[in-house]
């Protein structure tokens, strides 16, 4: 069964510092993995989606990075401002099914 | 642009009620999901539907009913509730499969207790 783990599970940073969030998965045979926001009382919003076939991907500033091998993803949040403060969670696709992280809390600080 | 709508919002139930959870999307996607969402435990499949007529067991399919009613909407029906199932419900949607890569959208949610 796919475990995927996200680490730390909640975090605060002042207002222009950039943001790291990891996620890693303990089975690597993934069609592909994708990054949500979610705010408190909402449901979940698609930010970046990785195919299992490249490397990163890229939105703004927002950085997204796989490396299937070793089963992580991290996402970058450079420059932060206090609206990315919200949940961010992973998930990894196969099989047509989406197996999610637990989600890190981020808030960030003005 | 409504994308995924769910009703109720919000609903309370006595153990041993039953209901069902609506959803309608209106984006002419194919596939549809029910998930929950449980603190500390993260979103679980519950069921998915890959296309009109279809629908598949996901991760936790016990004391769950669905419908594909047609393409737009897909109904999550609790037989007989049970505490246990006191969660907050997102059903999703997508234009087709997710192995291809394709984008998912979510619903706002339906926030259940079952006392």
């Amino acid at each position: 069964k796919q475990e995927v783990t996200q680490i730390p599970a909640a975090l605060s940073v002042p207002e222009g510092e950039n943001l790291v969030l990891n996620c890693s998965f303990t089975d690597s045979a993934i069609y592909n993995l994708q990054w949500f926001r979610q705010d408190p009382g909402k449901g979940l919003t698609s930010l970046l989606l990785i195919q299992s076939s490249q490397r990163e991907q890229t939105s703004g500033r927002l950085n997204a990075s796989l490396d299937k091998s070793s089963g992580r993803s991290t996402l970058y949040i450079a420059a932060s401002q206090p609206g990315d403060s919200a949940t961010y969670l992973c998930a990894v696709g196969r099989n047509n099914r989406l197996a999610f992280g637990k989600g890190n809390q981020v808030v960030v600080i003005p | 642009n409504a994308g995924v709508t769910q009703t109720p919002k919000f609903q309370v139930l006595k153990t041993g009620q039953s209901m069902t959870l609506q959803c309608a999307q209106d984006m002419n996607h194919n596939s549809m999901y029910w998930y929950r969402q449980d603190p500390g435990m993260g979103l679980r499949l519950i069921y998915y539907s890959a296309s009109e007529g279809t629908t598949d067991k996901g991760e936790v399919p016990n004391g769950y009913n669905v419908s594909r009613l047609n393409k737009r909407e897909f109904s999550l029906r609790l037989e007989s509730a049970a505490p246990s199932q006191t969660s907050v419900y997102f059903c999703a949607s997508s234009e087709g499969p997710l192995n291809s890569g394709n984008t998912i959208y979510f619903g706002e949610g339906s926030w259940l207790t079952v006392v």
